[in-house]
């Protein structure tokens, strides 16, 4: 069955320190991977994603995260934590043979410290 | 000048009465998506349309029923509301059906209570 893992429901970090959400995969297919955002009351937003080519991708405020097969992993980082960035991450994938069908892990709160 | 809106954002209603949770989406998009989102943040799709046509239906029971107008609105009509059926509906969007790699882009929610 195809499903991703979240690791840690809860992630604390001080700010400008480095931020790592861990996300791993499970399937037997290479797939295609997401990283959404949700800050309090609002919607998910697309941080960031991985379809083809280059394995190492940047995505907006700052946010990178790389696609390791081998691992069968992707990772969310960023450098320096800013308070801004306080919010609910979820790691997600699709596959080519699901259509539009996104499946979503279970998020991870990131809170920052002053 | 919002992408995806929901209405309303807030609905609080007894155990076995019909509601309905309406969304609009101005992006021009193609296919529209209704997800829900458990008191744990856990996140699942429910149906998804594609110009007006149903795509994706999950294991989701015969209560809800999504209705498409047009493609740039997706309802969803929820009868015999029950406890368990409190959640967070989220309404999405994206350009085209059928692209695994197609961003999807959300509305902000609707919290529904059930008493």
């Amino acid at each position: 069955a195809q499903s991703v893992t979240q690791l840690g429901s809860h992630v604390s970090v001080s700010e400008g320190a480095l931020v790592l959400l861990r996300c791993n995969y499970s399937s037997s297919v290479p797939p295609y991977l997401f990283w959404y955002v949700q800050y309090p009351n609002q919607g998910l937003q697309l941080l960031l994603k991985y379809t083809t080519g280059a394995t190492l991708v940047k995505g907006i405020n700052g946010f990178e995260a790389e696609f390791k097969k081998s691992e069968t992993s992707f990772h969310l980082t960023k450098p320096s934590a800013h308070m801004s960035d306080a919010a609910e991450y979820f790691c997600a994938v699709s596959y080519y043979s699901s259509a539009s069908k996104i499946i979503f892990g279970s998020g991870t709160r990131l809170s920052i410290r002053p | 000048d919002t992408a995806v809106s929901q209405t309303p954002k807030y609905l609080v209603t007894q155990m076995g009465n019909d509601k309905s949770i309406k969304c609009e989406q101005n992006l021009g998009h193609d296919t529209m998506y209704w997800y829900k989102q458990d008191s744990k943040k856990f996140l699942k799709i429910m149906f998804s349309y594609n110009n007006k046509e149903l795509i994706i239906n999950e294991t989701v029971p015969n209560r809800f029923s999504p209705k498409s107008p047009d493609k740039a609105h997706l309802n969803l009509h929820i009868n015999s509301l029950e406890l368990g059926d409190s959640a967070v509906y989220f309404c999405a969007s994206s350009q085209v059906a059928g692209v695994a790699t197609d961003t999807q882009y959300f509305g902000p929610g609707t919290r529904l209570t059930v008493l």
